[in-house]
């Protein structure tokens, strides 16, 4: 069981516009750490797709976008590519469990 | 180009031991925490351990607390995971990833290829 909870699937045709929503609590995303995403394509390893709320390191579209809201974070893709189809985890801090947290994954089906 | 490259994995039984290596190149490795995080297979992401560019600062993942020990060689550029007393549960690609950090918080970019330890009798 993951400190973070993340849908296990989400799924949206081409164009459309699809988020992934992550839910802590007041010890991670609800207290002063940031939450970052990561996009993880069949058989690689993962990449950083956004981090500290809504950066994204060079190369990654702008179609992709972070937010943060209470203890909850969500990751938007917009106009959804065939490419787009990954996995996708989001990553915060816990204080009360002194570690890094990531949550269980989200399955990304381009339809 | 920042690149990250493990070694080290293999078949070992219960209670055993292994170590893990990851060479760092295309960056100032002394300059960067870094970290070790593994995926069972078939499944999420799990942090392992952390480590900052002096080596003063350590912190790992309670399910490895105890068992295993991070280390680095700025001279060499590598970054080490030392697993003693391995278990079945322990079985998972292992990737090396450079963190970064703002003073509350930590991620990490890049990430190496992974290498996979299994633990099995």
């Amino acid at each position: 069981q993951s400190v973070l909870t993340q849908p296990p699937s989400v799924s949206g045709a081409p164009g459309q516009r699809v988020t992934i929503s992550c839910t802590g609590s007041s010890s991670n995303i609800g207290a002063v750490y940031d939450v970052h995403w990561y996009q993880q394509l069949p058989g690689t390893a993962p990449k950083l797709l956004i981090y500290a709320k809504n950066n994204r390191p060079s190369g990654v579209p702008d179609r992709f976008s972070g937010s943060k809201s209470g203890t909850s974070a969500s990751l938007a893709i917009t106009g959804l590519q065939a490419e787009d189809e990954a996995d996708y985890y989001c990553q915060s801090y816990d204080s009360s469990l002194s570690g890094v947290v990531f949550g269980g994954g989200t399955k990304l089906t381009v339809l | 180009q920042v690149q990250l490259v493990e070694s080290g994995g293999g078949l070992v039984k219960p209670g055993g031991s292994l170590r893990l290596s990851c060479a760092a190149s295309g960056f100032t490795f002394s300059d960067y925490y870094m970290s070790w995080i593994r995926q069972a297979p078939g499944k999420g992401l799990e942090w392992v351990s952390y480590i900052s560019g002096s080596g003063s600062t350590i912190n790992y993942a309670d399910s490895v607390k105890g068992r295993f020990t991070i280390s680095r060689d700025n001279a060499k550029h590598s970054l080490y995971l030392q697993m003693n007393s391995l278990r079945a549960e322990d079985t998972a690609i292992y990737y090396c990833a450079r963190a970064l950090y703002s003073g509350y918080d930590y991620w990490f970019d890049p990430w190496g290829q992974g290498t996979l330890v299994t633990v099995s009798s």
